[in-house]
């Protein structure tokens, strides 16, 4: 079932803080989050694991509720280059193999 | 190194014809996953291969479409038939192994154009 992702769209200005947050009805295993600028391929930001904790890279983290079935995704002082759609992908479970589902993204705009 | 290869990055077919996309995936790669994006929308999950194999193809619609990622070359998406709601962007991914903790590295997609 894929994750619902909020908000749909964002505009900030350079520097400011934003949180997306992916949401999903049924138990999770893990929650990818990708970035994909317009007309491009979506970039791997982080994959976050059930029981596993908060992680983040230089000015983006995220953190994973399993109790919520929620994952959100933290960027502060927001440069520029952080425009872009934001893609949370959810699995469902660990056996087998990945089958990422992916919510419907978040347009975040940068201005100056 | 080089990443996930997609080819032809721009394909414009007319309804009726065959579509035929390529993906080379990473170096040491031998798991590929297809996905469609159609305009505004997320990345639909379509099928997943490994090597010679298809492991899930829930995703694909039943008919005019297939896929394959032979033991020696790039894996193919095929659409036979083409109609305008084929219009989409596919992309491919692929992944060392098939585990849950593994990153999918995304090539830059074809954009497919049904007239």
């Amino acid at each position: 079932q894929q994750p619902v992702q909020s908000p749909q769209a964002v505009i900030l200005r350079e520097g400011e803080d934003a949180v997306i947050n992916c949401s999903s009805s049924k138990a999770l295993y893990s929650v990818h989050w990708y970035r994909q600028k317009h007309g491009e391929a979506p970039v791997f930001l982080m994959i976050l694991l059930k029981g596993g904790e908060q992680k983040g890279h230089d000015k983006i983290s995220a953190s994973f509720n399993e109790k919520k079935q929620q994952s959100s995704l933290y960027l502060t002082a927001s440069q520029l280059s952080y425009s872009g759609t934001y893609f949370c992908g959810t699995e469902l479970d660990s056996g087998g193999y990945q089958k990422v589902t992916f919510g419907t993204g978040t347009k975040l705009q940068v201005i100056p | 190194n080089a990443g996930v290869m997609q080819n032809p990055r721009h394909l414009v077919r007319r309804r009726g014809q065959e579509a035929r996309l390529r993906c080379s995936p990473m170096k040491g790669h031998s798991h590929v996953y297809w996905y469609r994006q159609l305009p505004e929308e997320g990345l639909k999950f379509m099928v997943y291969l490994q090597k010679e194999n298809i492991i899930d193809e829930s995703g694909m619609p039943k008919e005019r479409f297939s896929a394959e990622f032979p033991k020696e070359g790039p894996s193919i998406l095929r659409i036979q038939q083409v109609v305008r709601g084929d219009s989409a962007a596919y992309f491919c991914a692929s992944s060392s192994t098939s585990v849950v903790t593994d990153t999918q590295y995304f090539g830059p997609g074809t954009r497919l154009t049904v007239l």
